[in-house]
């Protein structure tokens, strides 16, 4: 699976978007990308995930760029239970695990 | 998110211990995953089980065994425990959908201290 990088923390007034970049400049052409997030050591939480195509749910929206080579996760009204780790994680169809790297500290302040 | 369950939730248990985490799942996942926290860093993969019948390593399988019990049902054995198994343990699901994605189902996890 390939490689990803994030920055380690950012900080986003409640309110407004947090918008969480991704590095996967070594990604495949049948690799997914994830995004979970973990709220104080609570199970990890799937929040969405795209191939190619921007994707949006009722959580997120995922934006990843032509080449594919990064993307950034956008939490559009951030609230203060949005504070926590957001991974990225880049994944072959069908693998058998998630390689979940240090993530992204999300502070979502008043 | 009810669908996966763990017990127990916490754990403190004495080295050369045996004790088994289990895992139960009502999404109706063929697919069941073990893997282990420890502070500050990333999850590892245990074990996985693709059905009933199948049961494959990852990447810190020793020490370790599971036991796939039904398809709801998914066990974590440590035959004897040492300090160095404390961490927080997470089972996950997901279903199998041939060529496309199957995202993974975290359960709440178990916190298990080895003393």
């Amino acid at each position: 699976d390939a490689k990803t990088t994030q920055p380690t923390s950012m900080d986003c007034a409640e309110g407004r978007a947090a918008n969480l970049p991704c590095n996967h400049s070594t990604i495949s052409g049948n690799e997914y990308v994830y995004w979970y997030r973990q709220i104080h050591s609570q199970g990890p939480q799937y929040i969405i995930h795209g191939l190619k195509n921007n994707e949006t749910n009722e959580m997120a929206s995922l934006i990843i760029t032509e080449d594919r080579k990064s993307s950034t996760l956008i939490l559009p009204h951030a609230t203060l239970r949005d504070t926590a780790v957001y991974y990225c994680i880049v994944r072959v169809v069908n693998g058998n695990k998630l390689v979940f790297g240090a993530g992204t500290i999300l502070r979502v302040k008043s | 998110d009810a669908d996966v369950t763990q017990t127990p939730r916490n754990r403190i248990t004495k080295t050369g211990k045996r004790i088994m985490l289990e895992c139960s799942q009502t999404k109706g996942h063929d697919r069941m995953y073990w893997y282990r926290q420890d502070p500050g860093l990333g999850l590892r993969l245990i074990y996985y089980s693709f059905d009933v019948k199948d049961i494959n390593k990852g990447e810190i399988s020793d020490g370790y065994s599971v036991s796939r019990q039904a398809q709801a049902k998914f066990s974590l054995s440590l035959e004897s425990a040492i300090p160095n198994q404390t961490a927080l343990y997470f089972c996950a699901t997901s279903e199998n959908r041939g060529g496309s994605s199957d995202t993974q189902y975290f359960g709440p996890g178990t916190r298990l201290t080895v003393l």
